[in-house]
């Protein structure tokens, strides 16, 4: 079984500031994982995601993204973020398919960036 | 490429009316879609795995008469909320997983679903 968690549910920043949103994960197997965007009333858009490879992955946004494995983390991260960025955003993890998941996503509680001018 | 839409984007119904929710991949094809519930503030539960040419797998807890899923086609899955009550309001989304890479889902805009 696989779970996820966002220990901020709400993340209120000022224009410009650098942001990190955490996530932890558990799997019992290889995970891949992802990061994505709801705007309000809108679906998930994929801001970035770890397959394999670097563990470190780049949105064309600027956002950024680290996998530790031994920590079991992906946190989110901006080094500046603009007031479009504020919406919810949710972390998610699939097993690939392995145990007949049939590559299903389990996502997290979602964590609310509030950028403030 | 690999958008998916969804139709309607809201609806309102009274209590005890069934409505349909469609899914589609407009630029590819989708042997499995899932669909997604999403109450206000809280975060997308699976419902149930779409299947083209063979039944729904439920997720625990979902009522698989209630959430009737039909996978017509290769490009089209249909959640269908059988007599629906307040409770079933909520934000429905879709989502397939891309040709190159099954590990990458494309979500729809979402259904917002309010009942009478």
């Amino acid at each position: 079984a696989q779970s996820v968690t966002q220990l901020d549910s709400q993340v209120p920043v000022f224009e410009e500031a650098p942001v990190e949103l955490r996530c932890n994960y558990s799997s019992s197997v290889s995970v891949y994982l992802f990061w994505y965007v709801q705007y309000p009333n809108q679906g998930l858009q994929l801001l970035l995601k770890y397959l394999s490879g670097s563990t470190l992955v780049e949105s064309i946004n600027g956002f950024e993204a680290e996998f530790n494995k031994s920590q079991t983390s992906f946190h989110l991260r901006k080094p500046s973020v603009h007031i479009s960025d504020t919406a919810e955003y949710f972390c998610a993890v699939s097993d690939g398919g392995s145990g007949g998941s049939n590559y299903k996503l389990t996502f997290g509680k979602g964590t609310l960036l509030t950028v403030n001018p | 490429g690999a958008v998916v839409s969804q139709h309607p984007s809201r609806v309102i119904c009274k209590s005890g009316t069934s409505v349909k929710i469609e899914c589609r991949s407009l630029d590819f094809q989708a042997t499995t879609m899932f669909w997604y519930r999403q109450f206000p503030k809280q975060s997308l539960m699976l419902m149930a795995t779409s299947n083209e040419g063979s039944k729904a797998t439920y997720e625990q807890g979902v009522e698989k008469d209630k959430f009737l899923i039909n996978h017509a086609s290769l490009t089209l899955s249909t959640l269908t909320v059988t007599s629906a009550h307040p409770e079933d309001s909520s934000f429905y989304i879709c989502s397939a997983p891309g040709l190159l890479s099954y590990n990458e889902q494309f979500f729809g805009p979402g259904t917002r679903l309010t009942v009478l």
